[in-house]
């Protein structure tokens, strides 16, 4: 089974402060993503990562940053933490969906839950 | 998490019953489709997908539907068991912006009545 694991499951931190949020697969996927989950807003792109050191801005990039050193390894970083990025955050992870032919299921994290006081 | 099923279209169903779970999708150039289960307190985990050069796929218990006519895709559950209580999101993938996204559906609340 393919596992996606973020490191925190509950995080608080305190307003300007730089907050890393860190998601690790294992099965050598080449995509790898970045959501929010927020109550009657869905789930929202942030950041997503076609290849390592590669990146790509989702709808919602605004006071985020990624990171994507190892091809295992995507890091969601809030800059400057604010109230309004109080979220539910998931990362997935898929194997790469160049051709139609190719497509494949995104698969998810547990998600961390962020709250910023 | 816990505030997933808030502002949710809900369902309601006996256990027992089957259940039928429907979403809209917009852009009649998507070529694939997945439904995803959420659990409270967890990620949206795969259940089953379509592409577009199919109308029916079944798994076990579940079977998604796919009519592109009018743009509508549906998940049905047989026999809905008590761990089937979830919110169910559909996603379509389109190729934009020169990457393939998947772009979400709101979800529906899917509660099983003893």
């Amino acid at each position: 089974d393919v596992k996606v694991t973020q490191s925190s499951r509950y995080l608080v931190k305190r307003t300007g402060e730089k907050v890393f949020l860190e998601c690790v697969q294992d099965m050598d996927h080449e995509n790898m993503f970045w959501y929010r989950q927020d109550p009657g807003l869905g789930l929202r792109l942030i950041y997503f990562s076609y290849d390592v050191k590669m990146k790509e801005k989702g709808d919602i990039p605004e006071g985020y940053s990624v990171s994507r050193e190892k091809k295992e390894r995507f890091s969601l970083i809030l800059e400057s933490a604010s109230t309004n990025q109080t979220s539910m955050y998931l990362c997935a992870s898929s194997l790469t969906q160049i051709h139609s032919d190719s497509n494949q299921p995104q698969h998810f994290g547990d998600g961390t839950r962020l709250s910023i006081l | 998490g816990e505030n997933v099923g808030l502002h949710l279209p809900t369902l309601s169903v006996q256990e027992g019953d089957n259940s039928i779970i429907n979403c809209a999708y917009s852009n009649s150039a998507s070529d694939y489709f997945i439904w995803y289960k959420q659990e409270s307190g967890k990620g949206p985990q795969f259940i089953i997908d379509i592409r577009s050069n199919m109308d029916k796929r079944q798994g076990q218990r579940v079977t998604v539907l796919l009519n592109k006519t009018v743009k509508h895709l549906s998940l049905q559950i047989a026999a809905t068991q008590p761990g089937d209580s979830a919110v169910y999101f559909c996603a379509e993938n389109i190729f934009w912006d020169s990457n393939y996204q998947l772009i979400w559906g709101a979800g529906t609340k899917l509660i099983i009545k003893p």
